[in-house]
């Protein structure tokens, strides 16, 4: 197994538009969570899936991010009417069920809205 | 709500130097903790995962401690290299939340 993967690994939008990224998570692990980065900060927590369930959103998530698990495999996230302040790095990562549940992160995407 | 951070914000030492990064957590009732390295505009990598009922785990140069009952996390890293040039982040995880991540320490290893 490779690892998490992200598509793409960066983005320029102009401010209005909507994008959208994708998560490969590691192929055994159910869990796969989504954050968001911006410069000097640690990541925050935006949303998590078990399987294709969405179990938890962040109040960072406001009604313009979705984000979706269909096959309780890969996951996107969407965000809608970006804005200037929407750009940060994007982050994935998934863990298993088992002990001690460590997280594996994806390189991240990159979003700059202009 | 469980809070993190980390001390000092930036550390530059020379190489050969043995150093301490620090972590501190606001809520005890940890699950485990896990310490990770980012290179800039890159993605995390994992470094240590310590588990509550654990004290310490080490890899390599690397040796992490948890003391859960002062809330404290150090992240030691022995006879540095300029390799090591990163920022080191801790997250904890509670029972039933998810992952809080400190702010992260920026660290420069000068040849």
């Amino acid at each position: 197994d490779t690892g998490v993967s992200q598509d793409p690994r960066h983005k320029i939008t102009k401010r209005g538009q909507n994008v959208t990224f994708r998560c490969d998570p590691i192929s055994e692990h159910n869990r796969l969570y989504w954050y968001r980065q911006t410069l000097g900060q640690g990541p925050e927590f935006l949303t998590y899936f078990q399987n294709e369930a969405q179990l938890e959103k962040s109040r960072l998530l406001s009604d313009r991010f979705s984000a979706e698990r269909p096959k309780g495999s890969f996951s996107t996230l969407e965000i809608q009417r970006t804005e200037q302040g929407d750009s940060a790095m994007y982050l994935c990562a998934s863990r298993g069920e088992q002990a001690p549940y460590e997280q594996y992160f994806g390189p991240g995407t990159r979003l700059t809205v202009t | 709500k469980q809070e993190v951070t980390q001390i000092p914000a930036a550390l530059s030492v020379p190489e050969g130097e043995n150093l301490v990064l620090n972590c501190s957590f606001t809520d005890s009732a940890i699950y485990n903790l896990q310490w990770f390295r980012q290179d800039p505009g890159k993605g995390l990598t994992s470094l240590l995962l310590i588990q509550s009922s654990q004290r310490e785990q080490t890899s390599g140069r690397l040796n992490a401690s948890l003391d859960k009952s002062s809330g404290r996390s150090t992240l030691y890293i022995a006879a540095s290299q300029p390799g090591d040039s990163a920022t080191y982040l801790c997250a904890a995880h509670n029972y039933g939340q998810n992952f809080v991540f400190g702010p992260g320490t920026r660290l420069s290893v000068l040849p």
